[in-house]
């Protein structure tokens, strides 16, 4: 049972680069969500889902898409990065109000 | 609006000493409320529910409907509970939205 997994862990890119982060969890939740991670600004809501097929902007949504064809797989799209896109990724799961679990984090450096 | 605040981004104490992260949320009805903990570079991990009423690692937050708080508590900190705390609200659409979070750093 590995959770929920993410890759890559680390990343460069060139600003106007694409990419996309992978997210996949083995634990047949329906709800997962990808945040951001910046010093001082906490974890914000980019995207999230509550089931294949069906997505939704969370906080700070512009700049990233996201899809849901199967319940485990939840990539995040940087369509063309930016420096303020620098920051650490965080990807979770959950089934309900049980509390989510997250991914150990992809770490994004625009350059 | 739905939001969680934590007013200290900073918190240091002494081994040994008491220990309360604030927390406090905005939200219009049944609030679900948790408290994730991240130490050095990992993964978040869920430290309490307020559901469960239950104690982790010495840790107790009890939900304080009045005053709309759900402050963490912990009678005598440890040098290993150094590490950023994050106090969470979850509504039913499957949104869970993070305060800015609070790093807690316990000196010898």
């Amino acid at each position: 049972n590995a959770g929920v997994t993410q890759t890559p862990k680390f990343q460069v890119l060139k600003t106007g680069q694409s990419m996309t982060l992978q997210c996949a969890q083995d634990m047949n939740h329906e709800y997962m969500s990808w945040y951001r991670q910046d010093p001082g600004m906490g974890l914000r809501l980019i995207h999230y889902s509550v089931g294949a097929g069906i997505t939704d902007q969370g906080e700070v949504p512009n700049g990233y898409n996201v899809s849901r064809s199967t319940t485990e797989d939840f990539p995040l799209r940087l369509l063309s990065a930016a420096p303020s896109q620098t920051s650490v990724y965080f990807c979770a799961s959950t089934t309900g109000s049980y509390g989510y679990t997250f991914g150990s984090g992809t770490r994004l450096t625009v350059v | 609006a739905q939001r969680v605040t934590q007013p200290e981004k900073l918190l240091s104490v002494f081994k040994g000493a008491p220990v309360e992260l604030k927390c406090n949320y905005s939200y219009s009805g049944s609030p679900e409320l948790f408290w994730y903990v991240q130490y050095s570079r990992q993964r978040l991990q869920l430290l309490l529910r307020h559901i469960s009423r239950e104690s982790i690692k010495g840790f107790t937050a009890d939900l304080n409907k009045g005053e709309t708080s759900f402050h963490l508590k912990k009678p005598f900190a440890q040098e290993e509970d150094s590490a950023m705390y994050y106090c969470a609200l979850y509504n039913q659409g499957g949104k869970l939205i993070f305060g800015q979070g609070t790093e807690l750093s316990v000196k010898p």
